[in-house]
């Protein structure tokens, strides 16, 4: 089965300040991984999404990058966190792999709640 | 672009009574339309899906209709338990894949006993 483990679960940062948010899974080997979040009173944007290691594509342009250092390690970062960063992230995987992965088999991570003050 | 609309939240009902969460969508071509859930301490897991008008998708007593007519997949469910309490996604799939999942803002529901 599908292990998404993500922390922290709450984080609370001075703008400016930078970030990083760890993502790993467990249960499936070369998954599609994938960054959501949702600002308040909006819906989940995805931000991010990886078929491999080292292979990243952004959804939108923004203050945050990605990498995929390992097959299971999903990361998201900021050098510099401005006001608009505040919001609920979600880590994701499919079960599929690479291109095939069909979208009913997407798993969240539990999320992590991040405020900049 | 591709959007999703639900009801505003939160939405608060006795156990047994009957429950609508709205939702509609804009979207070019024919998306597939989904009903995620999210239970305390959890993370979002798919309730059920429908993949072409007309289609209804069903799981734990829920049920939802793809209505292209109206652009609508309104969640329903004909008697709610404390346990159904949760946060409720509607979203939708363009034709490229799962990475292209766009949700709506979530609806809160607490079912009181």
């Amino acid at each position: 089965s599908q292990t998404i483990h993500q922390w922290p679960a709450t984080l609370v940062q001075p703008v400016g300040s930078p970030l990083s948010l760890e993502c790993t899974v467990e249960g499936t080997s070369n998954p599609n991984l994938y960054w959501y979040r949702q600002a308040a009173g909006r819906g989940l944007q995805l931000l991010f999404y990886s078929v491999g290691i080292g292979q990243i594509s952004s959804e939108v342009p923004q203050n945050l990058s990605a990498s995929r250092p390992q097959d299971r390690q999903f990361i998201l970062s900021s050098k510099k966190l401005l006001l608009s960063d505040s919001g609920f992230y979600l880590c994701a995987q499919t079960s599929g792999t690479g291109a095939g992965a069909t979208n009913e088999k997407l798993f969240f991570g539990s999320g992590t709640q991040l405020s900049v003050l | 672009g591709d959007s999703v609309t639900q009801m505003e939240g939160p939405v608060t009902l006795s156990e047994e009574a009957f429950l609508t969460i709205n939702c509609t969508y804009t979207a070019t071509g024919y998306p597939s339309l989904f009903w995620y859930v999210q239970y305390p301490g959890e993370g979002l897991q798919l309730l059920l899906k429908a993949t072409k008008a007309d289609d209804k998708g069903s799981n734990k007593g829920f049920e939802a209709t793809y209505r292209k007519e109206t652009t609508s997949f309104h969640l329903e469910k004909g008697s709610v338990q404390v346990s159904d309490s949760a946060v409720y996604f509607c979203a939708l799939t363009s034709d490229q894949g799962a990475q292209k999942l766009v949700f709506g803002q979530g609806t809160r529901l607490t079912i009181n006993p």
